[in-house]
């Protein structure tokens, strides 16, 4: 039990366009997800927190116009990285929490490799 | 498709326990074996691995490779409160698209006092 699920798990794009992440918990409900990004030397950084049906919380120096995120049920949230440029390139990983829980019962996807060209 | 599984999902134990955490994967064309630690606002970056049979070691958590059976084990002796998290493995390959990088789940450890 307890998966997270995220698609694509990779996608390569050009320069200026729009891409979406999928993030789904496929047996349990998550109010609150999560989207980090991994920079180098293997550093994860936290982008932002989604809460269904509610507007994210971005975390400092995190565009919001720019990765806009949508969480429009309990099973999914969308990370869209608009006007995609080769900066953005990177591993994109999601996680959701289950209802109620704390950081504990936190559970993560695989991952999505973007590369920008 | 590249696979990462982690076991087990959820571990409670009491402090001074060792506890021995799991990760085995399925990719193509492996080049690193990463683990991570969750407690708050990201996961910070425990040990990389490349190289079978080689301990890696910080205090009390230690972490070795399979390359043979396609694992590796993180260890953490004597656990503290301090230790409960949720432990990530991930794993680093080389496919058609380029660099990979994919997830497990996490091991949710909690550490009673």
């Amino acid at each position: 039990g307890a998966v997270v699920s995220q698609h694509p798990s990779w996608v390569i794009c050009k320069s200026g366009t729009s891409v979406k992440i999928e993030c789904r918990s496929l047996d349990f409900q998550a109010t609150t997800m999560f989207w980090y990004r991994q920079f180098p030397k293997q550093s994860l950084m936290l982008m932002a927190t989604s809460n269904e049906g509610s507007k994210a919380t971005y975390e400092q120096g995190v565009e919001k116009d720019k990765f806009l995120i949508n969480h429009a049920s309990l099973t999914l949230s969308t990370l869209t990285v608009t006007s995609a440029h080769p900066e953005d390139s990177s591993f994109y990983i999601c996680s959701a929490r289950v209802n109620g829980r704390g950081f504990y019962e936190q559970y993560f996807g695989p991952g999505t490799r973007l590369t920008v060209t | 498709e590249d696979k990462v599984v982690q076991s087990p999902l959820s571990l409670v134990v009491h402090e001074g326990d060792t506890v021995t955490l799991n990760c085995s994967y399925e990719v193509t064309n492996f080049r690193s074996l990463l683990w991570y630690k969750q407690e708050k606002k990201a996961p910070t970056f425990l040990f990389m691995l490349t190289s079978s049979g080689i301990e890696k070691k910080s205090g009390r958590l230690s972490s070795i490779l399979d390359k043979k059976e396609l694992f590796s084990i993180l260890n953490i002796t004597a656990t503290q409160t301090g230790d409960s998290a949720v432990y990530l493995c991930a794993v680093e390959a080389n496919n058609n698209a380029g660099n990979m990088l994919t997830f497990g789940g996490g091991t949710r450890l909690m550490v009673k006092p």
